[in-house]
C-alpha cells in the first residue's frame, strides 16, 4: 500500500495568517498514463464528515474558497491557506488515488491559537 | 444534491457480523459511473478506506480486512451495503459511505454520509 505520511500532526493558527502543511507518499502519485498527479485534500471539520477541498493536486472543489491551494509533485506535497479564518479548524487529510487501495495520511489537526 | 445516509447497528458483539446500509437520494445508484464506498474512521484516529461497488456489482476490497468483507448494492432501493464478519474491538470506528467517481479525473469522494459509530463490544 502507498503510505501517506503528513506534517505537522498539529498545527496552531493565527487567524489572517498563512498555514501550509505537508504531505509526503511512499510512492509516485503521478500516472503516467494521462501524466496527473492523484493527492486529494480533504477537511473533517469538528462533529462533520470529511468534505472534499483539492482534487488531483490542485484543482478547489465546488465551492472552496480561493484561500485554499494544493501544489506539489511526484511524492511532495502541500496544502496551502493564505490567510486563515476560524471556520478553516478540523482535521485535514490528503490522500492518494493513483493505486488501490486508497490510503489517506494520519491528518493534521488545525486550530486556532 | 446527492445524499448518503449510513443506517445500522450501533452495537455487535465480538465474532458477529457488522452490517450497514448506506441509502442514497438525489440520484440513481444505477446511473453514472460511480464506485460507491465504504471508509471507517477509528475513534480518534484516521481515515481508512474499506472498499467499493459499482452498479455492475462489481468490488474491490481493502487486503487489510483479509477476505472479512462483502458490500452489495440493490438498485431496486438504491441502496448500497456492507457486511464485516468475524468483527472484533478494532473493528470499532465510524463507518461512512461515500460516493467517488469511476474516472481518474473524478474518482475524488465528492459526497459523503454523515457516518454511523458501531462499537464491538460484549
Amino acid at each position: 500500500d502507498i503510505v501517506m505520511t503528513q506534517t505537522p500532526l498539529s498545527l496552531p493558527v493565527t487567524p489572517g495568517e498563512p498555514a501550509s502543511i505537508s504531505c509526503r507518499s511512499s510512492e509516485s502519485l503521478l500516472d503516467s498514463y494521462d501524466g496527473n498527479t492523484y493527492v486529494d485534500w480533504y477537511l473533517q471539520k469538528p462533529g462533520q464528515s470529511p468534505q472534499l477541498l483539492i482534487y488531483s493536486l490542485s484543482y478547489r472543489a465546488s465551492g472552496v474558497p480561493d484561500r485554499f491551494s494544493g501544489s506539489g509533485s511526484g511524492t511532495d506535497f502541500t496544502l496551502k491557506i493564505s490567510r486563515v479564518e476560524a471556520e478553516d479548524v478540523g482535521v485535514y487529510y490528503c490522500m492518494q488515488r493513483v493505486a488501490f487501495p486508497r490510503t489517506f495520511g494520519q491528518g493534521t489537526r488545525v486550530e486556532i491559537k | 444534491q446527492v445524499q448518503l445516509q449510513e443506517s445500522g447497528p450501533g452495537l455487535v458483539k465480538p465474532s458477529q457480523t457488522l452490517s450497514l446500509t448506506c441509502s442514497v437520494s438525489g440520484g440513481s445508484i444505477s446511473s453514472g459511473r460511480y464506485f460507491w464506498t465504504w471508509i471507517r474512521q477509528n475513534p480518534g484516529k484516521g481515515l481508512e478506506w474499506l472498499g467499493y461497488i459499482y452498479n455492475s456489482g462489481s468490488t474491490y476490497y481493502n487486503p487489510s480486512l483479509n477476505s472479512r468483507l462483502w458490500i452489495s448494492v440493490d438498485t431496486s432501493k438504491n441502496e448500497f451495503s456492507m457486511r464485516l464478519n468475524s468483527v472484533t474491538a478494532a473493528d470499532t470506528a465510524v463507518y461512512y459511505c461515500a460516493r467517488g467517481g469511476v474516472d481518474d479525473s473524478s474518482g475524488f469522494f465528492d459526497f459523503w454520509g454523515q457516518g454511523t459509530l458501531v462499537t464491538v463490544s460484549s
